[in-house]
């Protein structure tokens, strides 16, 4: 069974990068069956998809953040990573990865536990 | 970018009632449409995906219709886990993916 398991940093300053990274189990991340992404959610509020990587390295990002957020991948660790700079107190959410098909018409199943960012000085 | 909408945004239900939840997209999403529950302290979880849809493991009590820019989902038959808050995503035009703001199913 598919998990996804975030890890990162929980406290960030504001106007620093934000360095997160998502460990795939259970199956391969360079399958060509699938995308990988990431979804956030502040607290108390609702999903905002960021962006989704390819493992051959495409990527499409939500156009809100895109001059701030990159995302690569490293198949050789089974893992993806996500940057998100120049912080501020917006940015504290919960941070998801999740596994999409590589499709253009895509869903998102299964998601990580997510871990919560607090940018604050 | 296609705004989705849900309504209402707290539904209270007494168990074993029915619920009916509504999601409205901004533009026609054809039937490319999911629904996802989330328990507190918890990722979401995905129920519903092409409109219709039940995913691996979502009871029979879950059910989506809709087609265009109108959906619902209903859960005939509330269990006292059922009560969460559900998201609808469009995924016909992206990006963005886009997600509804949520609607809290409540006990009564």
């Amino acid at each position: 069974q598919l998990q996804l398991q975030e890890s990162g940093p929980g406290l960030v300053k504001p106007s620093e990068t934000l360095s997160l990274t998502c460990t795939v189990s259970g199956g391969s991340i360079s399958s060509s069956s699938y995308y990988w992404g990431w979804i956030r959610q502040p607290p108390g509020k609702g999903l905002e998809w960021i962006g989704t990587i390819y493992y051959s390295g495409g990527t499409y990002y939500n156009p809100s953040l895109k001059s701030r957020v990159t995302i690569s991948v490293d198949p050789s660790k089974n893992q993806f990573s996500l940057y998100l700079s120049s912080l501020s107190a917006a940015d504290t959410a919960v941070y998801y990865c999740v596994r999409e098909r590589y499709s253009q018409k895509n869903w998102f199943d299964p998601w990580g536990p997510g871990t919560l960012v607090t940018v604050s000085a | 970018e296609i705004v989705m909408t849900q309504s209402p945004a707290t539904l209270s239900v007494s168990p074993g009632e029915r619920a009916t939840l509504s999601c409205r997209a901004s533009q026609s999403v054809s039937s490319n449409l999911a629904w996802y529950q989330q328990k507190p302290g918890q990722a979401p979880r995905l129920l519903i995906y092409d409109a219709s849809t039940r995913a691996t493991g979502v009871p029979a009590r879950f059910s989506g219709s809709g087609s265009g820019t109108d959906f619902t989902l209903i859960i005939s038959s509330l269990q006292s886990e059922d009560f969460a808050v559900y998201y609808c995503q469009q995924y016909n035009d992206w990006p963005p993916y886009t997600f509804g703001q949520g609607t809290k199913l409540e006990i009564k």
